[in-house]
């Protein structure tokens, strides 16, 4: 298992303003992932960051707005630019080691965001 | 496309008694697994149980287990014995479509939450 600090663990943001979160794990992991939860909806995937390479972002999310990083195999950001209300939410970092069929994965504390 | 249907917004159960929460599941796959995730309020999401497709045997945790019936698509969560603490929100997801991106991708459900009443 991994365990997974993420900070901050909420913020409360004015709008126009970023915000960058980090995600540090305790050993080296391949698959790093981002994830939204909008209040009381389910996890929404933002984008897969593995080291080495650019973000791969999923559909609706672009990398001007969630720009992220991946520097090592222990660490990633993302950043929450221009904020607006509709950008209040969980965002929760998440690893895999081995991306495989029945591999779990493992969550970070999440970061409760509000923006006004 | 996957698709993860929980259609239960809101559980409640008695302590000490037992609880099933609904899941079902639409994929093309021939192959896939199944997680179960708690979310207390605090936010983090907890992993509770993996049921693959191909395994025979249902799926157990301690006071978990997941009743799999493969043919009707469900994955059935059964918590037994609820206690005070299993009070949060559960997602169901699956993996099953490769994302391309280096892994499998993992769809979630929008979630069933349960109430335990003392």
């Amino acid at each position: 298992s991994a365990v997974i600090s993420q900070k901050p663990s909420r913020d409360i943001c004015q709008r126009g303003t970023s915000l960058t979160i980090q995600c540090q794990v305790d050993s080296q992991v391949t698959m790093m992932f981002w994830y939204r939860q909008q209040p009381g909806q389910s996890l929404t995937l933002i984008a897969t960051a593995n080291q080495g390479s650019e973000a791969t972002y999923e559909s609706g999310f672009v990398i001007d707005k969630f720009p992220i990083s991946r520097p090592n195999l222990t660490f990633s950001t993302l950043t929450v630019s221009n904020m607006s209300p509709e950008d209040s939410s969980i965002y929760l970092c998440s690893v895999e080691d081995l991306g495989q069929m029945n591999t779990e994965a493992f969550f970070g504390q999440g970061t409760r965001l509000t923006v006004v | 496309a996957q698709k993860i249907t929980q259609t239960q917004p809101g559980m409640f159960v008695q302590e000490k008694e037992a609880v099933t929460l609904d899941c079902t599941y639409d994929t093309s796959d021939q192959s896939y697994g199944l997680f179960w995730y708690k979310q207390p309020s605090s936010g983090e999401m907890i992993f509770l149980i993996y049921q693959g497709s191909y395994d025979e045997q249902n799926a157990t945790e301690g006071r978990y287990s997941l009743n799999f019936q493969k043919a009707r698509k469900s994955a059935n969560l059964v918590i037994s014995a609820s206690q005070l603490g299993d009070s949060a929100m559960y997602f169901c997801a699956m993996r099953s479509a490769y994302s391309g991106a280096g892994s499998y991708q993992l769809t979630f459900g929008k979630g069933t939450k349960l109430s335990v009443i003392p």
